[in-house]
């Protein structure tokens, strides 16, 4: 069962438009969310990530925007550019005395065009 | 930028060869992981260990087997490779403190099976 629903799959956006991806999920004990960029040829890395005591949060071009109540959180691109073009995958966990639990979406690609 | 390091890069072998692909990480993460990455994105845990002497079997279940003998060192093997076991490997580790949701991945193996 996926923990973390992600869509699109695949996105094309214009150079200077806004990129916009949704994820969503159904655990409530999910405390952090956050989300990883990859580039071709490399692994995943931390883009941002946002805890549900806040409704939003910016770094720069990037914004997380969170709902608690309808357990939906999205990734903003604002300005999108060539070099945004990745996979990009959301993420929850939830605070666990283990190691797995970190649970990933199935990723959506992201193309802009110039 | 992450220590973490993996190799080979890319192999190709033949079926029924042994192989082992290397997980190194400079950070003192207690927590390591091994994810298999399908061609179309998504992610799929495979084996995590909580430190040294400790590994467990992640959610998608694989033929190949690991060990954690020394902190830093977390490598994967596969004792009788097979077309099937084609595929991109990922590294990642996570340290015990911070943000529970914070992954430092390599750059992957990227294994093709003949």
């Amino acid at each position: 069962q996926q923990q973390v629903k992600q869509s699109p799959q695949s996105l094309i956006v214009q150079k200077g438009g806004i990129s916009i991806i949704n994820c969503a999920y159904e655990n409530t004990a999910f405390d952090y969310f956050p989300w990883y960029q990859q580039f071709p040829g490399k692994g995943p890395a931390l883009l941002i990530a946002i805890r549900p005591d806040v409704s939003e949060k910016k770094e720069g071009r990037f914004t997380i925007s969170f709902n608690k109540s309808a357990k939906q959180f999205s990734l903003h691109i604002m300005d999108s550019q060539p070099g945004d073009s990745a996979t990009y995958f959301c993420a929850a966990s939830r605070k666990f005395a283990g190691a797995n639990n970190l649970f990933f979406g199935t990723g959506t690609r992201l193309t802009v065009i110039p | 930028e992450a220590d973490i390091y993996q190799t080979p890069r890319y192999l190709v072998i033949g079926t029924g060869k042994k192989i082992t692909l290397e997980c190194s990480q400079t950070m003192g993460h207690d927590k390591m992981y091994w994810y298999q990455q399908d061609p179309g994105m998504e992610l799929h845990l495979i084996h995590y260990s909580y430190g040294v002497n400790s590994t467990e079997k992640g959610d998608l279940s694989s033929e190949s087997t690991v060990s954690r003998i020394r902190t830093e060192h977390f490598p994967l093997t596969l004792e009788s490779a097979r077309p099937s076991h084609t595929s991109q490997y990922l590294c990642a580790s996570s340290g015990t403190g911070g943000n529970t949701g914070e992954l430092f991945f390599g750059e992957g193996s990227r294994l093709t099976v003949l």
